[in-house]
């Protein structure tokens, strides 16, 4: 298995709901990445989880909540976001921080 | 200041025609430097990675060249096909995470073929 997936691929939801973005390898890497991306724009990253401790926190706002439950699974709790919070969100992960990454196929988030 | 230039900012080309991306960085200390293919909506998927010693690699009808002298790298597609339409994005690792973590991203050249 050498893929990162990534579920839902699309989620719409209103700003008073909670939802949940769920990425999963199974490649033995252990650095896990969340990035926005908005449209005609590179990503930018939110989190890094190394060896499932959180490594870097861009300042991102607080309703937006990245858990590693393990090695292998990261998700990211959504809650009271904005209309400007829609955008493709992108994990990836590596075998170590640094090393060659591997992106999923992405979450396209709509907030109205 | 890490930074990953691209150019052009987009290309329309002929389907079978070859055409050349180009991407210029300033980060430091280098570790490596990729080239991934991005279509609309979807997450970005890797056609090469080149380190400090690799000068040209490739991966099909994509090759990728590295100059680490004049901190430039190019991406090469070869008789291009109407799939070959999408954003190719230019990221350079440095070894050391900043405030970007260590991968800094180019803003991509958008690729459209046309029949």
């Amino acid at each position: 298995d050498t893929e990162v997936t990534q579920t839902p691929k699309h989620l719409v939801m209103g700003m008073t709901n909670k939802k949940s973005l769920k990425c999963e390898q199974h490649m033995g890497h252990r650095a896990m990445y969340w990035y926005k991306q908005k449209a005609k724009k590179p990503p930018e990253l939110m989190f890094v989880y190394s060896y499932e401790k959180l490594s870097i926190n861009e300042s991102v706002p607080s309703r937006f909540s990245p858990e590693c439950p393990n090695s292998s699974l990261l998700n990211l709790h959504l809650h009271a976001l904005q209309p400007e919070d829609s955008a493709l969100y992108l994990c990836a992960s590596s075998q170590e921080w640094g090393n060659s990454y591997t992106f999923g196929s992405g979450t396209r988030l709509t907030v109205v | 200041k890490n930074q990953v230039e691209q150019s052009p900012q987009s290309l329309i080309i002929l389907e079978g025609k070859n055409c050349t991306l180009q991407c210029n960085y300033t980060v430091s200390p280098f570790s490596n430097l990729r080239w991934y293919k991005q279509d609309t909506g979807r997450g970005p998927v890797s056609l090469t990675i080149m380190t400090f010693s690799e000068n040209t690699k490739s991966n099909g009808r994509y090759t990728a060249t590295l100059d680490a002298d004049t901190k430039q790298s190019s991406l090469h597609i070869t008789a291009s096909q109407l799939s070959d339409s999408a954003s190719y994005i230019c990221v350079v690792s440095a070894i050391y995470g900043g405030s970007q973590g260590n991968l800094i991203f180019g803003k991509g050249t958008k690729l459209s073929v046309k029949p």
